[in-house]
This record gives C-alpha cells, structure tokens and sequence, in this order.
C-alpha cells in the first residue's frame, strides 16, 4: 500500500519557538494532503487541506497565521507551528490519498 | 454539522465477537471509512464502503446503509491485539474526511 512517512516523530520545543513537521507521500504522488490534530483519549480534528501549489484550507476555528502549511511539491507538505505554546502540544498527523486516506506515523510536539 | 456518532468505550471477551455501530448525517455522502488506532500510532485503514451492503476481510467485516446513515465494524475470534481505539470516518463530498469521535475497545482474557 502506499506510504506516508512524516519527520520529526517526536520534538520537544521550548514556548515562543516554532517548529515545522515534514509528511511526504513515499510512492505516490499526492495534489492533496492533511492535517490533523489529536489531543490525548480524544478522535482526529482536521485541520486544514494542504493544497499543492496552492493556499491552504483551514478548518473553522484554526488560526492560519499560527499554522503554516506549505505543499511545494507533489509529494511534500509541512506544518510550521509558529510561537509554539504549551497548548500546541499534540499529536499531528497528516494523510494522503485519492479515495483510501493514509497516515503518516505522526509526530508528538511537546511545548515545554 | 456532519455528526458522527459512535459509542465511546466496549469490552469484549477474548474469541467472541464485537459490533461497533457508527451513524453519520446522510447528506453530501460520499463514502465511509473504518480505521484502527493504537495507543501513540497513527491509525491504519481497516475497510471502505461507498454502497450498500457488507464487506468482508478476514476477521474484520463492515456493513453499510446509506438510507439509514448507519455503518457497523463486526469483529470475529477477538483477540487481545485488537485491543484499540477504531474509527469511524465518512467522506462528505470531495476528498475530506470527518471523523467520529472512536470507540475505545478493551478486549479481556
């Protein structure tokens, strides 16, 4: 089956830095790819569609100034968290995929 | 809103079998997912149904009806590895997808 790899999978910041999460899809190439968030016992909450060559998507409530996605390439998204607060801490995990969505092995971001 | 429902925790018992139901707001329907997820991973497909009807893929099968806005994941011969959260997730229109809430499943010797 296809392959999501995402990079860092797991990063300890301190609070007001930023950092930025990597997905690649592995063997396809993917137009679209997604970002998700998940806090601890809790399901997915999309955050927004990365759009290749084009503006992202964000869901309602997302702050897109504060969430930077940028989809360069066929086969490349990241998400820059910027001024990372204890709040962000997380689970992100992106997807791709034409009709089966798969996920990446998603990165922990911890906010010290 | 898009509502996906599903119950919030089962227990099951070692070898026998679990359904967990899931239904979802019918308009805009355009395809339903079940994905397994452990504990710190990132979930993993488990089946797709667009029409109505089951599908079945070894020990995990997936029920569909769209008139109704209700799915099932059937679990047969449990065992504890299946011990996870599972996910619904429904493709409304293009290529997004929402997701339920998952059901925490707890499987006991």
């Amino acid at each position: 089956g296809a392959v999501v790899s995402q990079h860092p999978s797991w990063v300890i910041c301190k609070s007001g830095t930023s950092v930025k999460i990597e997905c690649r899809s592995l063997d396809f190439q993917a137009t679209t790819m997604f970002w998700y968030r998940q806090f601890p016992k809790q399901s997915l909450m999309l955050m927004a569609t990365s759009n290749e060559g084009s503006k992202a998507t964000y869901e309602q409530g997302v702050e897109k100034d504060k969430f930077l996605i940028n989809h360069a390439s066929l086969t490349l998204s990241t998400l820059t968290v910027t001024s990372a607060h204890p709040e962000d801490s997380s689970f992100y995990i992106c997807s791709a995929g034409r009709y089966e969505q798969f996920f990446g092995p998603g990165t922990r971001l911890t906010v010290l | 809103g898009q509502n996906i429902d599903q119950p919030t925790e089962m227990t099951a018992t070692e070898g026998a079998i679990v359904q967990i139901n899931c239904t979802y707001q019918t308009s805009g329907f355009n395809g339903l997912f079940w994905y397994q997820q452990h504990a710190g991973e990132a979930p993993t497909f488990l089946s797709y149904n667009v029409l109505d009807g089951l599908e079945e893929k070894g020990r995990f099968s997936s029920f569909l009806s769209r008139s109704k806005g209700y799915s099932y994941l059937l679990l047969k011969e449990l065992q504890m590895k299946d011990s996870a959260s599972y996910l619904c997730a429904v493709k409304y229109g293009n290529e997004k997808l929402t997701f339920g809430t998952g059901t925490r499943l707890t499987i006991i010797p």
